[in-house]
């Protein structure tokens, strides 16, 4: 079963503080996601990785940084957390050129605070 | 740009009746994919079905079936004999295959069974 593991399920931080949001995937998947959720906002973009080191912004990737050093691992950061960053943060993986595999898998969420 | 469109935020059906959800979206691809992700409160993404759009047969799983109009660009999800599991919010989503393979998602309809 593929796996993609989100190295927190909540978390709370200050105004201000530099956040980091990891997260690990085991079927050598090439693209990597990160998206919020808000009620009535579903799931929103806010950066892809489709190789080591290649990164696209999403729709909404304001405030965000991300990081994929190695294929497994897809880090969002937040350079300086706010209050309006109070959300869900949910991570995916894929590996659309298999047929049989074109569907994301997810992590199980963050829910991140910021006071 | 392509979007999903999910217009009913809330929906409850009792118990062993049937549900239908729908979901719109707009794109200019002519070879697609569309999910129906559920979401139940354990906050963990798990598919539900998928279609692959050069298809016309509408896919089925179990109790899970969708009815795909490509013309209109619709693809609802009809759940049979509901049960109390089936409570969760539910997901469209949509990923093109000319370009990076991301998931653009719809809002989400929360689904509640009653007993």
């Amino acid at each position: 079963d593929v796996k993609v593991t989100q190295s927190s399920r909540y978390l709370v931080k200050r105004t201000g503080e530099k956040v980091f949001l990891e997260c690990v995937q085991d079927m050598d998947h090439e693209n990597m996601f990160w998206y919020r959720q808000d009620p009535g906002l579903g799931l929103r973009l806010i950066y892809f990785s489709y190789d080591v080191k290649m990164k696209e912004k999403g729709d909404i990737p304001e405030g965000y940084s991300v990081s994929r050093e190695k294929k497994e691992r897809f880090s969002l950061i937040l350079e300086s957390a706010s209050t309006n960053q109070t959300s869900m943060y949910l991570c995916a993986s894929s590996s659309p050129g298999t047929v049989k595999n074109t569907e994301a898998f997810f992590g199980q969420g963050t829910r991140l605070t910021v006071v | 740009a392509q979007t999903v469109t999910q217009s009913q935020p809330e929906m409850s059906v009792q118990e062993a009746e049937t549900v239908t959800l729908s979901c719109t979206y707009d794109t200019s691809e002519n070879n697609y994919y569309l999910f129906w992700y559920k979401q139940p409160p354990s906050r963990q993404m798990i598919l539900v079905i998928r279609q692959e759009a050069y298809k016309q047969q509408n896919a089925t799983e179990n109790r899970f079936s969708v009815n795909f109009q490509k013309a209109a660009k619709s693809f609802s999800l009809k759940i049979s004999d509901s049960q109390l599991g089936d409570t969760a919010m539910y997901f469209c989503a949509f990923m093109g295959t000319s370009g990076t393979y991301k998931y653009i998602f719809g809002t989400g309809t929360r689904l509640k069974v009653l007993a």
